[in-house]
């Protein structure tokens, strides 16, 4: 079955990068997605990841992506309090009549 | 471009009753995902319409039930509301089976 997995938290100080790590079971998935939920809001695109690629950048946001292991990572260089939120891994089955499947989240605290 | 719209932002609501939420997806986006987000446990999938289909369902009991509009907006309804369905109702849309835009939800309070 399909299954996401990521810690429940983390805690970094401001300025310091933060990783955010998650694993996922369905190697055939094509696209592998972070998302940002604010408190009280739904969810924010943040970045998305092409199974074939094993790097991506964007700004302060780095994934990086090992399918054999099937290990995803959100690094967010130089953190700010702003980034305080729960982020969300989500995969992409190829099974054709699969929506996104979610992690549980990973509420990031930043400390001043 | 407007965003995925969702109305009401907060319902409140009694044990047994129903609960009608709304979404309006993505101008020229067909699909429309439907998930619960209760406190502690992650989104769950609930529904995903396309076409004005219902293609898959997540694990939930039939009194969660939902329709989409030619227009592509959709409803979903909870009947015999319980305490427990007191959560975030979020939905999405996509104009394919991957990246899915999310709306701001309707916080659901049953009383």
């Amino acid at each position: 079955g399909e299954d996401v997995e990521q810690s429940l938290f983390l805690s970094v100080r401001e300025g310091d990068s933060s990783v955010i790590n998650c694993t996922y079971t369905d190697s055939s998935s094509t696209y592998l997605y972070w998302y940002k939920q604010e408190p009280g809001a739904g969810l924010q695109l943040l970045t998305y990841i092409f199974s074939n690629m094993d790097m991506k950048q964007d700004q302060r946001l780095t994934v990086l992506l090992n399918k054999k292991d099937k290990h995803l990572s959100l690094r967010i260089a130089d953190t700010q309090t702003g980034d305080s939120a729960i982020y969300f891994c989500a995969e992409s089955p190829n099974s054709g009549n699969t929506p996104l499947v979610f992690g549980k989240g990973t509420r990031l605290s930043v400390i001043a | 471009e407007a965003g995925v719209t969702q109305s009401p932002t907060h319902l409140i609501k009694t044990r047994g009753q129903q609960a009608t939420l709304r979404c309006s997806p993505i101008s020229g986006h067909t699909s429309v995902y439907w998930y619960q987000q209760a406190l502690g446990l992650g989104l769950q999938f609930l529904l995903w319409y396309d076409e004005g289909e219902e293609r898959n369902r997540g694990n939930f009991p039939p009194r969660f039930s939902g329709r989409q509009f030619p227009n592509y907006s959709s409803e979903l309804n909870v009947n015999a509301l319980e305490l427990e369905d007191s959560a975030l109702y979020l939905c999405a849309s996509s104009p394919d089976l991957n990246e899915q835009f999310f709306g701001p939800g309707t916080r659901l309070t049953v009383l």
